[in-house]
């Protein structure tokens, strides 16, 4: 069946460095990839997510970056924050449905 | 607009009990969703609803029923309650057809001992 993989399940950084997480996915005509933020006891918030016929989509200090022929994709956060620690999930589209298959999931810390 | 909304925020139940978990949304969508959260495992679709009169099964169905009792509502039905329930449920909706973005309810943290 479906399935997305994302690594690593936890990430520490020094407040200002990068952050980078990545997934992979099974299905090759997936063509909707979000990222969603989930804080402590929230909901999920969608941050940012791409379509099949983009390669690379940026908003301020996040951008996630499509290789459809390894079928992965990437969230990059850039001069990160206190405030970006949370749990960041990946998800794809299954082609055909309505459906969506999530990652596991980061964890990120930013280390002041 | 409230956007997506559940009842209860947190509930204990015993094995063997049931209960209804409801969601509503005031953003006339056309596709609810039913999602679980378990610690490590991110989150699982256990049914959805594409379309009013419509519902089908997800990744983890069994020991759930649903019901979109109108254009607004999904409710997740728990028939006998086991522990293996015990989880953080999640409703979402999404407009329709050709497009993306699911928008979340707050979730209701479910215990079942």
């Amino acid at each position: 069946g479906e399935n997305v993989e994302q690594h690593p399940s936890t990430l520490s950084v020094q407040e200002g460095d990068s952050a980078v997480i990545k997934c992979t996915y099974s299905d090759s005509a997936s063509n909707y990839f979000p990222w969603y933020k989930q804080e402590l006891g929230k909901r999920p918030q969608l941050i940012i997510d791409i379509r099949s016929n983009v390669g690379e989509k940026k908003d301020q200090r996040i951008a996630v970056t499509l290789n459809k022929t390894a079928k992965h994709f990437s969230l990059h956060i850039t001069e990160t924050q206190p405030e970006d620690s949370a749990v960041y999930f990946c998800a794809a589209s299954i082609a055909g449905t309505y459906k969506y298959i999530f990652g596991t999931g980061t964890r990120l810390k930013v280390l002041a | 607009n409230a956007g997506v909304t559940q009842t209860p925020k947190f509930q204990v139940l015993k094995t063997g009990q049931s209960m209804t978990l409801q969601c509503a949304q005031d953003m006339n969508h056309n596709s609810m969703y039913w999602y679980r959260q378990d610690p490590g495992m991110g989150l699982r679709l256990i049914y959805y609803s594409a379309s009013e009169g419509t519902t089908d099964k997800g990744e983890v169905p069994n020991g759930y029923n649903v019901s979109r009792l109108n254009k607004r509502e999904f409710s997740l039905r728990l028939e006998s309650a086991a522990p293996s329930q015990t989880s953080v449920y999640f409703c979402a909706s999404k407009p329709g057809q050709g497009t993306y973005e699911q928008y979340f309810g707050p979730g209701t943290r479910l215990t079942v001992t």
